[in-house]
């Protein structure tokens, strides 16, 4: 396999419902991330981890639960959440975090719907 | 605060013929990138090509060129000989060099170009 794969590619989930979004890269990069794509809004960074440590939170609300296991692996564990939560759900990840032209690879995301 | 401007919702040109999409970008920082990303239907964020504000030249990629004018801010994308699979959303994205050498990925994203391309 090769990239950046992202499992489910489809979910619905009732709020009172609990799930996790898995990611894995097999590009030997050292950074993963998740981002949000909501319709008609720019895509917004939710997390960063950098050598499995978390280095951003972006203001995200505590039902999102981040979980970096090792450089390879990333989840997203989602907890009573809210029918504004449904969107596409992106994993990227990069060489490294601390570059600014280390472009990002993304995965094919995840369709959440929330009901 | 750094910010992406897309201006055009959506583009149709006809197949083999060139586009150029639009992008401008608004930052005090001297020291940043420029991205472009690919969204076909099927989700996946493809990176196109990279601009680095000190690069004195325009990147190419195969038929991506970006036409990078850094006094008027702005880093337009050109397609040439567009195919059909061209057809997709195209996002412009930006990243900062801040005070500490990092960027942890926050690509400033713009909202996005529908592009079609017709037989």
């Amino acid at each position: 396999e090769t990239g950046v794969t992202q499992t489910p590619r489809h979910l619905v989930m009732g709020m009172t419902n609990k799930k996790s979004l898995k990611c894995e890269q097999h590009l030997g990069h050292n950074a993963m991330y998740w981002y949000k794509q909501s319709a008609k809004k720019p895509l917004e960074l939710m997390f960063v981890y950098s050598l499995e440590e978390r280095v951003e939170n972006n203001s995200v609300p505590s039902r999102f639960s981040p979980e970096c296991p090792n450089s390879s692996h990333l989840f997203l564990h989602l907890h009573t959440l809210q029918p504004e939560d449904s969107a596409l759900y992106l994993c990227a990840s990069s060489q490294d975090g601390f570059s600014y032209n280390s472009p990002l690879h993304f995965g094919n995301g995840t369709r959440l719907t929330v009901t | 605060a750094q910010k992406i401007t897309q201006t055009q919702p959506g583009m149709f040109v006809q197949e083999k013929e060139a586009v150029t999409l639009d992008c401008t970008y608004d930052t005090s920082d001297q020291s940043y990138g420029l991205f472009w990303y690919k969204q076909p239907s099927s989700g996946e964020m493809i990176f196109l090509i990279y601009q680095g504000s000190y690069d004195e030249q325009n990147a190419t990629e195969g038929r991506y060129s970006l036409n990078f004018q850094k006094a008027r801010k702005s880093a337009n994308l050109v397609i040439s000989a567009s195919q059909l699979g061209d057809s997709a959303m195209y996002f412009c994205a930006m990243s900062l060099y801040n005070a500490g050498g990092t960027s942890y990925g926050k690509l400033t994203f713009g909202q996005g170009t529908i592009l079609t391309v017709h037989p």
